[in-house]
């Protein structure tokens, strides 16, 4: 597998603690938004979306909150594990439209 | 297997070659996407497929050509390869409808000398 981005921001957490992964998005007409992994030498995994009527949503050990007010999405990891360790990706998606766009990514680095 | 693949996983080109990017999926998804990877611009999105013999341009298509005679396979083709299009090409595939979970093959990493 392939991936990119050895020159990304990097977020280094210790194991068992909660990590925040934050992304500002640029377009106020945006109505759905993704987080990805991209694990080294593999392509991006889909973690958890949100749609704009909504401020916050739960998935197993992951919550992602969107606040359209300033344009902030973040992804918050409870209980970091070394399987953590990976790039995160959010995407916006403008009207329910075609074009996903991507921020530029952050890698969560997971010390034991 | 199943799942989504991709070939060949890295290439080399000369400038000014055609070469194409295979795309194969097996769980009969509707949309296809092609996305290139490069550092500080994340993914981003050169064409996508809706159906069969349905493509549509997405954020970068210049000097990419894409076809879907079949729903599960979904080539790219870089007509006269540019070392601009040195890159990492991702394929993803999605169900029902394009706002929703895409499912990435492994990627390909072409270098364009």
């Amino acid at each position: 597998g392939e991936s990119v981005g050895l020159h990304l921001p990097t977020l280094s957490v210790q194991e068992g603690d909660n990590s925040i992964i934050n992304c500002a998005y640029s377009n106020s007409a945006s109505d759905y938004f993704i987080w990805y992994k991209q694990e080294s030498g593999k392509g991006p995994q889909f973690i958890i979306d949100i749609r704009s009527n909504m401020d916050k949503r739960q998935g197993q050990r992951v919550t992602v909150l969107l606040n359209k007010t300033v344009k902030h999405l973040s992804l918050q990891i409870a209980a970091t594990q070394p399987g953590d360790s990976a790039v995160y990706f959010c995407a916006e998606i403008p009207n329910y439209g075609q074009n996903f766009v991507f921020g530029p990514g952050t890698r969560l680095s997971v010390l034991p | 297997d199943a799942g989504i693949t991709q070939s060949p996983r890295y290439k080399i080109t000369e400038t000014g070659r055609q070469v194409t990017l295979m795309c194969h999926q097996t769980w009969s998804h509707s949309y296809m996407f092609w996305y290139r990877q490069d550092l500080g611009h994340g993914l981003r999105l050169i064409y996508y497929s809706a159906a069969a013999d349905i493509t549509d341009k997405g954020e970068v298509p210049d000097g990419y050509v894409v076809s879907r005679s079949k729903t599960e396979n979904f080539p790219l083709t870089l007509e006269s390869a540019t070392r601009s299009q040195t890159s990492v090409y991702f394929c993803a595939s999605s169900e029902v409808t394009v706002v929703s979970e895409q499912y990435f093959g492994p990627g390909t990493r072409l270098t364009v000398t």
